[in-house]
């Protein structure tokens, strides 16, 4: 088992519509939890944190973390063109610790 | 734009060979982590630098090594080049923890 499965994609959501984003983690003392953008050519860029259960809001970004389920979705609101990208979720147990990426999420928001 | 910087953009190297990738780390970040991306496939991690000391590293052959120097730049050196190396290598830097984890340009390495 993959310590965090993302489906690779690609997700394709017409321009205004909602994306939602979904990402599961293995090791259940995991207490960050991230999500990236990434542009084909590009590094990735933090877009949402989150460490406690529920719901976190930033913009047209909401970010949803169920620990008990090991399960953290991404829901993008208003989708623009722009926000085609590939979306990496990333897990860490705290601290100075190593981040666990997944493979990543491909979005395409069709205009 | 971070400002985390990394050289060279592109490298094309041979089999068998050994390779150094640097990278500078944002002003004030004492921790350095380097992630190797192959096509199509998230970052996996390598290792990772606190304050000069190695402080965690991935499933990575001993090949791949590092160093974090006083004013917290780091390299990436891998020996003994395989094909299966070719890929984009991220370095980030942090201080505080991951949550304000930045990501440099990357260096794409070729390995023929």
């Amino acid at each position: 088992q993959k310590e965090v499965e993302q489906n690779s994609g690609p997700l394709s959501v017409p321009e205004g519509a909602i994306a939602s984003l979904n990402c599961t983690y293995s090791d259940r003392v995991s207490q960050s939890f991230f999500w990236y953008r990434q542009y084909s050519g590009k590094s990735p860029e933090l877009i949402m944190s989150i460490y406690s259960n529920g719901d976190k809001e930033d913009g047209r970004f909401t970010a949803q973390l169920n620990k008990a389920s090991q399960y953290v979705s991404l829901l993008i609101r208003d989708s623009q063109p722009s926000d085609s990208a590939t979306y990496l979720c990333a897990v860490n147990p705290g601290g100075y610790q190593k981040v666990t990426f997944g493979t990543g999420t491909k979005l395409q928001v069709i205009p | 734009e971070t400002g985390v910087t990394q050289s060279p953009t592109h490298l094309i190297k041979t089999r068998g060979q050994q390779v150094t990738l640097r990278c500078s780390s944002q002003s004030g970040h004492n921790t350095v982590s380097w992630y190797q991306q192959a096509l199509g496939q998230g970052p996996q991690f390598i290792f990772q630098y606190y304050r000069e000391e190695e402080n965690g590293r991935g499933n990575f052959p001993p090949r791949f090594s590092g160093l974090q120097f006083p004013n917290y730049s780091s390299e990436l050196n891998v020996n003994a080049l395989e094909l299966d190396d070719s890929a984009l290598y991220l370095c980030a830097s942090y201080s505080g923890g991951p949550e304000t984890q930045y990501f440099g340009p990357g260096t794409r390495l070729l390995v023929l």
